[in-house]
């Protein structure tokens, strides 16, 4: 299985800290996204980034993505007590419908 | 757009008994997904529909489950007869086309005692 995981597994900071996450994933991808859920809530997707890029931004979002070491990074600045939430990545297999999603990051922001 | 709508959103049943959960997909999307979330096994995509032909179903449990797209607006997942390992939350998600961007419904809490 392609499966991403997350590293760490869970993770507590104080409002206006940065938070990063980990996402490996084992074989060649295409397209490579990152979702927010809430508890009790839907996924929310934050950003997609394609194997040809190496970074993008979308507000106090940034995503790396390293192809060679297979692996993707969530950077959140400034975090808030609103980004607690589980994090995934999901991780297409070359360019088909079949996103798998990892076993998340908990990310909880203390106040 | 009021995104992907899901219904019921809880729902308690007894084992033995047919549940069905319901999914309207965002307008112009041309691919459908159900997921089951769970905390043993994380997310696991059930069945794929694109332009309302089931594409991928090897993802369905067993044969107690069913899912159909009659429609480009309306998808139905169905289980008969249920059972209490089904307990999970069952999401649905749609995107443009089946490599991009998946927007997800606020899911169905499903219990079975």
């Amino acid at each position: 299985s392609q499966q991403g995981e997350e590293d760490p597994q869970a993770l507590s900071i104080q409002e206006g800290e940065n938070a990063t996450m980990n996402c490996s994933y084992k074989t060649s991808i295409n397209n490579l996204q990152w979702y927010r859920q809430n508890s009790g809530r839907g996924l929310v997707h934050l950003i997609l980034i394609r194997s040809n890029e190496r970074e993008k931004h979308s507000g106090r979002l940034r995503v790396t993505l390293d192809t060679s070491k297979k692996s993707s990074s969530l950077l959140i600045t400034a975090s808030r007590a609103a980004d607690t939430a589980s994090y995934f990545c999901a991780t297409d297999a070359s360019g088909t419908y079949k996103y798998i999603f990892g076993t998340g990051t908990r990310l909880k922001v203390l106040a | 757009d009021a995104g992907v709508i899901q219904s019921p959103r809880h729902e308690v049943t007894e084992m033995g008994q047919e549940v069905t959960l319901r999914c309207k997909p965002i307008s112009g999307h041309n691919s459908l997904f159900w997921y089951r979330q769970t905390m043993m096994r994380g997310l696991e995509l059930l069945i794929y529909f694109n332009n309302n032909v089931p594409i991928d179903d090897s993802g369905m449990p067993e044969d107690r489950f069913s899912a159909k797209m009659p429609n480009a607006s309306f998808s139905t997942l169905k289980i008969q007869p249920s059972e209490p390992r089904d307990s999970a939350v069952y999401f649905c998600a749609s995107s443009l086309s089946g490599i991009e961007t998946q927007y997800f419904g606020p899911g169905t809490r499903l219990l079975v005692l």
